[in-house]
């Protein structure tokens, strides 16, 4: 079991370029989130998913894209980078609707803006 | 608002002495709370979590956490902290739908030999 795995691990664009964040899970979890992190800050939710095929916004979406095509696999895309975009991204899992379940991370994507 | 506040943005103890985390959290809910550690580089890892069946929780690693609900606090303890325990700490608050999942700021923690 992998769990949940991000790629890649490190990135660094120019201002206005386009990428795409894969997370993908092998514990067949119905849940799927997408975090930044900074510092100070926490961790903040940028787009969530509760199923395949569906999508919904967190806190900080504006900038973002999110797909969930198939259930293992929850992409988060930048169509156009922006300084602000730097920093450390996070993808998560659940199995379902219960407050007890746990989130399961990835191990984030560092990614850098210049 | 709702919201989890994690009171030191730093702590630092010596390997052998008592650990003390604090997290608080905003009263207008029953949540369900969790603490995360996150070693340099790495992911979250679940400590323990507190969904009302006890209010001390006991997790991994030695730490646990006790859940007041009077003084809207859910403070993460260990008795004798370890140089392995030298990480960040996150709080976590989770109300019963998924886009209510609040993260504290973090805590780091340092221990010093």
């Amino acid at each position: 079991n992998a769990g949940v795995t991000q790629t890649p691990k490190f990135r660094v664009l120019k201002t206005g370029q386009s990428m795409t964040l894969l997370c993908a899970q092998d514990m067949n979890h119905e849940y799927m989130y997408w975090y930044r992190q900074d510092p100070g800050m926490g961790l903040r939710l940028i787009h969530y998913s509760v199923g395949e095929g569906t999508t919904a916004k967190g806190e900080v979406p504006d900038g973002y894209n999110v797909s969930r095509l198939k259930k293992q696999n929850f992409l988060l895309g930048l169509e156009s980078a922006a300084p602000s975009q730097t920093s450390v991204y996070f993808c998560a899992s659940t199995p379902g609707l219960v407050v007890s379940y746990e989130q399961y991370f990835g191990p984030g994507t560092r990614l850098t803006v210049t | 608002a709702q919201s989890v506040t994690q009171l030191d943005s730093h702590v630092s103890v010596s390997e052998g002495t008592p650990v003390l985390l604090r997290c608080n959290y905003s009263s207008s809910y029953s949540p369900s709370l969790f603490w995360y550690v996150q070693h340099p580089n790495k992911g979250l890892q679940l400590l323990l979590k507190y969904t009302s069946a006890a209010t001390l929780v006991k997790g991994i690693n030695g730490f646990e956490a006790e859940f007041k609900k009077s003084e809207t606090s859910f403070h993460l303890t260990k008795p004798s902290a370890h140089m392995s325990d030298a990480a960040e700490y996150f709080c976590v608050g989770w109300k019963t739908s998924y886009d209510k999942v609040i993260f504290g700021p973090g805590t780091s923690l340092s221990v010093i030999p």
